[in-house]
């Protein structure tokens, strides 16, 4: 499974736009990229998944350069509540590899 | 859609005792996943179901723990002779094959071995 890395922590403030970028430098063909939020005391929730390009949801934008070798989580205009630990992972859902999960990066935003 | 629903919410045990916590997936979805976290970490793999078939069982932690699914519905995580260690979130997620990775999680069982 291809390695991800991402920074272990971010500060924002209410109202801003942050991007978080996962390096994942020996993506292989068939994976996908899949960013989960994780609240305390609560399981992980998917937020969004891309091949390439750019992906867009209600909840946040995924940016995929050609070469797929990182990505961007773009949230817009955060909130409080989107004070949280995220997790960017890759692989094959096809083949039935679960996914492995790194340690995330704690966001933490203020008024 | 209910969700996916893990059973209890909390467990205290006494160490060397046997413990199950239980998982409820989405009906619809045919692959249900084990995960465990500790405090800090990201959650950690343990083992995963296609249906009724445990395809992934080499990342459980140790000889004491299992994981069943009869019927390919619910699943079962049991552990052992608990130790100290075995304190942590159980994580239980369900996902479909053809639904990429956007695996459901519940909302954990969270064990605490005095």
């Amino acid at each position: 499974l291809a390695k991800t890395t991402q920074p272990i922590s971010m500060d924002s403030y209410e109202g801003q736009e942050v991007n978080i970028t996962c390096s994942h430098n020996n993506i292989a063909t068939n994976d996908y990229i899949t960013w989960y939020q994780q609240f305390p005391s609560q399981g992980p929730r998917f937020i969004i998944q891309g091949y390439k390009t750019k992906v867009t949801n209600e909840v946040a934008s995924l940016f995929i350069p050609a070469d797929r070798k990182s990505s961007t989580l773009s949230l817009p205009r955060v909130s409080l509540s989107d004070t949280a630990v995220y997790y960017c992972l890759v692989g094959d859902n096809q083949a039935g590899t679960a996914l492995i999960f790194g340690k995330g990066t704690t966001l933490s935003v203020s008024s | 859609d209910t969700g996916v629903s893990q059973d209890p919410r909390h467990k205290i045990t006494k160490r060397g005792q046997n413990v199950t916590f239980r998982c409820d997936p989405i009906s619809e979805h045919n692959r249900l996943y084990w995960y465990r976290q500790t405090l800090g970490q990201g959650p950690e793999f343990l083992t995963y179901f296609q249906n009724e078939a445990q395809l992934e069982k080499s990342r459980l932690l140790s000889d004491r723990f299992s994981a069943e699914r009869p019927k390919g519905s619910f699943s079962t995580l049991e552990i052992q002779r608990t130790e100290q260690g075995d304190s942590a979130m159980y994580l239980c997620a369900s996902g479909w094959t053809g639904g990429g990775y956007g695996y459901t999680f519940g909302s954990g069982t969270r064990l605490t071995v005095v």
